[in-house]
């Protein structure tokens, strides 16, 4: 089945410092990506949308300056928090589509601490 | 844009007996529902999805209803299981690859052995 892959699963870096995250789709062109970030014993909120070759598009209320899209390749989506701060510090997930598709395939997930 | 609700946020069951969760939509362009599972730290699982051209599906232990007029969706377990205590999620999209999904609040299920 589809599978995307997503790096590192793991981060911890100090305040003010940029973290980049990855998501590859292995086996399908993702058309689009989603991101979303999950706090603690919530669910998972939507912060953007990006469709490949485009610029993404944000959800209300996430700073599209702070939180850099780009998703160059029908493979290959990154995340990129900049001048990151321990407010940020949560799940992040991508997950891949394809047009004309039902599916949505979820990476692993990033655990991200700011410190 | 479309909002989500889910009820309950928490329930507990006892092994063997049946579990059902609820969720409500407000966009009536939305249709494709389907339903998560969580453990934490993971991400979340496909169990079931339903379209609205469909008022029933069924798969072994978990089905889920749609009501499009009432633009409410359920999920069932029956005969639940210790490995069933996790986190449910359902979600709404305008369906095709390219709509965004919108999960609920989430529902923490824990089975009582």
């Amino acid at each position: 089945g589809a599978v995307v892959s997503q790096h590192p699963s793991r981060v911890i870096c100090k305040s003010g410092t940029s973290v980049k995250i990855e998501c590859r789709s292995l086996d399908f062109q993702a058309t689009t990506m989603f991101w979303y970030r999950q706090f603690p014993k919530q669910s998972l909120m939507l912060m953007a949308t990006s469709n490949e070759g485009s610029k993404a598009t944000y959800e209300q209320g996430v700073e599209k300056d702070k939180f850099l899209i780009n998703h160059a390749s029908l493979t290959l989506s990154t995340l990129t928090v900049t001048s990151a701060h321990p407010e940020d510090s949560s799940f992040y997930i991508c997950s891949a589509s394809t047009a004309g598709d039902y599916g949505y395939t979820f990476g692993s997930g990033t655990r991200l601490t700011v410190v | 844009g479309e909002n989500v609700e889910q009820h309950p946020s928490t329930l507990s069951v006892q092994e063997g007996d049946s579990a059902v969760i609820k969720c409500t939509y407000s966009d009536s362009a939305s249709n494709y529902f389907p339903w998560y599972k969580q453990e934490l730290g993971k991400r979340p699982q496909l169990i079931i999805d339903i379209r609205s051209n469909v008022g029933e599906k069924k798969d072994q232990r978990i089905a889920v209803t749609l009501n499009k007029t009432a633009k409410h969706f359920s999920l069932h377990i029956t005969e639940t299981q210790p490995e069933d205590s996790a986190v449910y999620f359902c979600a709404a999209s305008r369906g095709f690859g390219n709509e965004k999904l919108t999960f609920g609040t989430g529902t923490r299920l824990t089975i009582i052995p």
